[in-house]
This record gives structure tokens, sequence and C-alpha cells, in this order.
């Protein structure tokens, strides 16, 4: 069965570094996302892309957050300038009708 | 805005036990609703939806019925397994919201044996 890829697992940083969180979205699906869930709180939303630009995002996506589809499989979130409350973990999702997730990457900024 | 609350976990069940998980919404018009699942070390797994007024979805032993009188989306289960042990969000997806999705808190269920 089909399935969203997110990589890595886990990424440490520190303070002030870039950080890009990769995905694979399901091949035929034309909607990507980006979430996040800092511990112990909701699962947020970030942003939505739809045929190659950003279709909604929220307030959480601020200057420092990118997103981009460099190829034809690949989704990343880029974080130009981490901050300790960037910790969290990111999820991918892409859709056709239904949002598939990914596994998540944990980021812990340090 | 939109908005989803879930009672809080954990909920710990003993095995073959009934199962339900509150979940209520707030949102304009007739939105979407979902219950997505994640067990350990894992992604969100959707469980089950319901798009309109009165449509019961229903996955895996799992049933949830969208009651727009109530604002309302309870998981409900006849009897709970071992394997059921995860963490269950209830999400909506609004009419003039786009894609995103809106997530309550999450209920964390534990089965023991």
């Amino acid at each position: 069965e089909p399935e969203v890829t997110q990589t890595p697992s886990h990424q440490v940083t520190q303070m002030g570094q870039e950080v890009i969180l990769r995905c694979v979205p399901i091949s035929n699906h034309l909607y990507f996302y980006w979430y996040r869930q800092i511990l112990g709180q909701k699962v947020e939303f970030l942003v939505s892309f739809y045929n190659n630009e950003i279709s909604e995002k929220s307030e959480i996506f601020d200057d420092q957050f990118s997103v981009e589809r460099p190829d034809g499989s690949n989704f990343t979130l880029k974080i130009r300038s981490t901050k300790l409350e960037d910790s969290a973990m990111y999820f991918c999702a892409s859709s056709f009708y239904e949002q598939y997730f990914g596994p998540g990457t944990r980021l812990t900024v340090t | 805005g939109d908005s989803v609350t879930q009672m809080e976990g954990p909920v710990t069940l003993s095995e073959e036990a009934c199962l339900t998980i509150n979940c209520t919404y707030t949102a304009t018009g007739y939105p979407s609703l979902f219950w997505y699942v994640q067990y350990p070390g894992e992604g969100l797994q959707l469980l089950l939806k319901a798009t309109k007024a009165d449509d019961k979805g229903s996955n895996k032993g799992f049933e949830a019925t969208y009651r727009k009188e109530t604002t309302s989306f309870h998981l409900e289960k006849g009897s709970v397994q071992v394997s059921d042990s995860a963490v269950y969000f209830c999400a909506l997806k609004g009419n003039n919201a786009g894609n995103m999705l809106t997530f309550g808190g999450g209920t964390r269920l534990m089965v023991k044996p």
C-alpha cells in the first residue's frame, strides 16, 4: 500500500541553524501539507501546497518557514533559523481526497 | 475559528470492555469529521470519517456518528483489544477553510489484557 515517507526520523540541531525536513508524498496525490505537534499539545496545521504554490498557511508559518517541491517526488519544509520553540514532531501529509500522514520527523533544537 | 475538543486521557480499559471517546466541535457550516489513530512510533492513520449530518463512519469495529444537533462525533467500540492501544485524534475539515484539518488534543487509550 502506498505511504508517505519522511526523513530523517529524528533531527537534532542547534538554535539558529537551518534545517530541511523531507517528505515523499503518495505519487498520485495533488495536495501536500505540513503539520506539527509540540510535545503534549495538539497537532497544528502549518501549510498546504497545491499546483506548485502555497494554498493556505497558518499564523505559525512565518517568514522563517518555507516549503518547496524541488522535483516530482520530494516535498520539503525548511526552517531558516531554528528556535528552541520549534522543537516538535513535524508531520507531512498528502491527499487526493483524504489526507494520509507520514510517520513524522522529531526535531530537537538545543 | 474552528475547534475540536476531546476528552482527556489516558483512558484505561480491560480487554473486551466498551469504549467511548467523546469529541465535540465548533465550526461554521457543515464540516467533514474524522478520527485518526496513532500507534506507538507511527504516523497518523485515518480510522474513519463522516461528511454530513447523521452519517456513520465505521472501520475495524470502531464507529462514530456525525451529530449536528449536538455538534459531536464520539468514537465507540463495543469490545476493545490490546492492539487498540494508541492515541486517537478527532479532527474536522471546515467548509470554508480549504483542506486544512483542525485536530483535537488526542486521547490515549490503554487496553490491558
